[in-house]
């Protein structure tokens, strides 16, 4: 079946610097990718989403990349900040247009 | 969180008894969805409705019922709860699976204990 990966599932990062979240998929027919951010005890916050006709798509703070031939797509943060802790998701659409999610990689900024 | 309430927010129940979860959203959306979450898994898909009366299978379905009898409310019931099925449960809601987004809004969620 599809499978959607990330592969960290814990990420420090220093307050301040860029961190770097990816996510690994399995349908090359894949066509739209979205990012969730998951703080403790609450629901997923949509952060940004990108479709497979771009590579790059950018919001406040945040970048969405996009590798068609290696079935991988990455979330980038710039300048860390302390609100940033918590755990990053993506999803990716499936063969029957739902989403199938990843496990989550944990964000941990330090001062 | 977009309009959308769960309730009850915690509930601790006794394997072999019915449970019911209640999803209610206020933006008029056609889509609802039950997910469950767990330690080491991504959100699963437990079922989902694309509209009143009409509901559908998601890849963890077994031991799970669903009910929309209204645009607002997405009802989810164990119809006997076992062990297993302790978890953490979202709902999420979305306008269309359209051309423009598939972007999900969920909600609060409901921490489930079954003992």
């Amino acid at each position: 079946g599809e499978s959607v990966g990330l592969h960290l599932p814990t990420l420090s990062v220093q307050e301040g610097d860029n961190s770097i979240i990816n996510c690994a998929y399995s349908n090359s027919a894949s066509d739209y990718f979205i990012w969730y951010k998951q703080e403790s005890g609450k629901g997923p916050q949509f952060i940004i989403d990108i479709r497979s006709n771009m590579d790059k798509r950018q919001g406040q703070r945040v970048t969405v990349l996009l590798n068609k031939t290696v079935k991988h797509l990455s979330l980038q943060i710039a300048a860390t900040q302390p609100g940033d802790s918590a755990v990053y998701f993506c999803g990716v659409k499936d063969s029957w247009g739902k989403l199938q999610f990843g496990a989550g990689t944990q964000v941990v900024v330090t001062p | 969180d977009a309009g959308i309430t769960q309730s009850p927010r915690h509930k601790v129940t006794e394997t072999g008894t019915p449970v019911t979860l209640r999803c209610h959203q206020t933006e008029n959306h056609r889509y609802m969805y039950w997910y469950r979450q767990d330690p080491g898994h991504g959100l699963r898909l437990i079922h989902y409705s694309y509209g009143v009366k009409d509901t559908d299978k998601g890849e963890v379905s077994d031991g799970y019922s669903v009910s929309r009898s209204k645009t607002e409310d997405f009802l989810l019931t164990l119809e006997s709860a076992t062990s297993s099925q302790t978890s953490v449960y979202f709902c999420a809601i979305s306008p269309s699976l359209g051309l423009e987004s598939y972007e999900q809004y969920f909600g609060p969620g409901t921490r489930l204990t079954v003992t």
